[in-house]
């Protein structure tokens, strides 16, 4: 049972370049969400998808862009890395809409680094 | 402005030492409030759904109950195993989460 699946792992970037975060789930749900986790901090959500075609900014979109592909994954981009943005990122999904009452799954995270 | 905060930030056990972790919220609508377990390195785990003040929910030495203010989660005889970050998150408008308590339990 893979679950919520992200790639990759780690990573280390400048400041300036650009990069893509995979994320795919397996469990047919409807809605999928990036947050970001930062020492101190609770997750904080960037964007999500309460449905195939549809996308939604969090509480911190500012630097992102996000892409549902289709139902089973959505991406998260990085246009221009900037050291702020250093973090752990979480892909999530649930079963129901983007503010329901179901929980959420999580993958195991993106380790990003910005030099 | 809804929000979390979770009492402490870190706790100590001894093996079997009981104690209580506390998460306190103010929100607009209570949806759903929902305890997950992360391990170093890993995403968090789903633990618990509360949905209503008075329900309570058990997993082997983890029991959490909800009230409308706060919700605990009560680890009963603690093990090693148990150690891990432990967090709450309540649903209403969209999905908050505490910051965690960190959780050592030394044998």
């Amino acid at each position: 049972n893979a679950g919520v699946t992200q790639t990759p792992k780690f990573q280390v970037l400048k400041t300036g370049q650009s990069m893509t975060l995979q994320c795919a789930q397996d469990m047919n749900h409807n809605s999928m969400y990036w947050y970001r986790q930062d020492p101190g901090m609770g997750l904080r959500l960037i964007y999500y998808s309460a449905s195939e075609g549809t996308t939604d900014k969090g509480e911190v979109p500012n630097g992102y862009n996000v892409s549902r592909l289709n139902k089973r994954e959505f991406s998260l981009r990085l246009e221009s890395a900037a050291p702020s943005q250093t973090s752990v990122y979480f892909c999530a999904s649930s079963g129901g809409a983007g503010n329901s009452n179901q929980p959420q799954h999580f993958g195991d995270g993106t380790r990003l680094s910005i030099l | 402005e809804d929000q979390v905060t979770q009492s402490p930030e870190a706790l100590r056990l001894q093996e079997g030492e009981s104690s209580s972790l506390n998460c306190s919220y103010t929100v607009s609508g209570l949806r759903g409030l929902f305890w997950y377990r992360q391990d170093p390195g890993k995403g968090p785990e789903f633990l618990f759904t509360l949905y209503s003040a008075g329900e309570e929910k058990e997993k082997e030495r983890l029991k959490a109950t909800l009230t409308k203010k706060e919700s605990f989660l009560h680890i009963t005889a603690p093990k090693p195993e148990d150690s891990a970050t432990y967090l709450c998150a309540v649903q209403s408008r969209r999905l908050v989460f505490g910051a965690g308590t960190i959780l050592r339990v030394k044998s």
